[in-house]
């Protein structure tokens, strides 16, 4: 079974940092791009970063450039998000998705299960 | 702020058919770029329900249609049941300066 488990959400200061994890198993994860996508409570969903099979090449939302950062590790079957300088707009469920398709014609499936990260003093 | 636009909300009777619009513009959905849908129900993860604009994955009921027109796409569901209460969400590529993968502002559907 195909399977995401994010991990490392909780409550954080504002300006403050957390490292989220997603394992994942029952595909061969060092073939297929990742993504972060998060959802602020009571709101819609945004993508948030992306990265490829083999970490070379990155994307990010313009509201995570230079705060977030995206990273893999395919021996750990892994994906991280680093994620720095914290705000309380950051407050949200932040979700793995697996990217499918092909060329720029991509989507995501499957996506965990998500992890609650609160940003607030 | 999302850049594809849908309704906030349409509702139906049970068995009803129910469409929700995607409108989008010439750096998405306009310049060619295919359309997915998502399903979340409440307090759970978002689900593929279409992608490529129109394919459905194994396990999505047929009552599930998707179709693309210019720069909007839409989600049909005929025969609407009590389980398909959810919002949905479309989703598509944008090739503008500060774009990427974007989503819809979601609808949420009412089975009345």
């Amino acid at each position: 079974e195909v399977q995401l488990v994010e991990s490392g959400g909780g409550l954080v200061k504002p300006g403050g940092s957390l490292r989220l994890s997603c394992a994942a198993s029952g595909f061969t994860f060092s073939s297929y791009s990742m993504n972060w996508v998060r959802q602020a409570p009571g709101k819609g969903l945004e993508w948030v970063s992306s990265i490829s099979s083999s970490s070379s090449y990155i994307y990010y939302a313009d509201s995570v450039k230079g705060r977030f950062t995206i990273s893999r590790d395919n021996a750990k079957n892994s994906l991280y998000l680093q994620m720095n300088s914290l705000r309380a707009e950051d407050t949200a469920v932040y979700y793995c998705a697996r990217e499918d398709g092909s060329g720029w014609n991509n989507w995501f499936d499957p996506w965990g299960q998500g992890t609650l990260v609160t940003v607030s003093s | 702020q999302s850049v594809l636009t849908q309704p906030p909300s349409v509702s139906g009777a049970p068995g009803q058919r129910v469409t929700i619009s995607c409108t989008g513009s010439s750096s998405n959905i306009g310049a060619g770029y295919d359309v997915h849908w998502y399903q979340q129900l409440p307090g759970t993860a978002p689900k593929l329900l279409i992608y490529g604009n129109s394919n459905r994955p194994s396990g999505v009921p047929d009552r599930f249609s998707g179709s693309k027109s210019g720069t909007s796409a839409s989600l049909a569901i005929t025969g609407l049941q009590a389980e398909d209460e959810a919002d949905y969400y479309c989703q598509s590529y944008d090739s503008s300066l500060s774009g990427y993968y974007v989503f819809g502002t979601g609808t949420k559907v009412t089975v009345l």
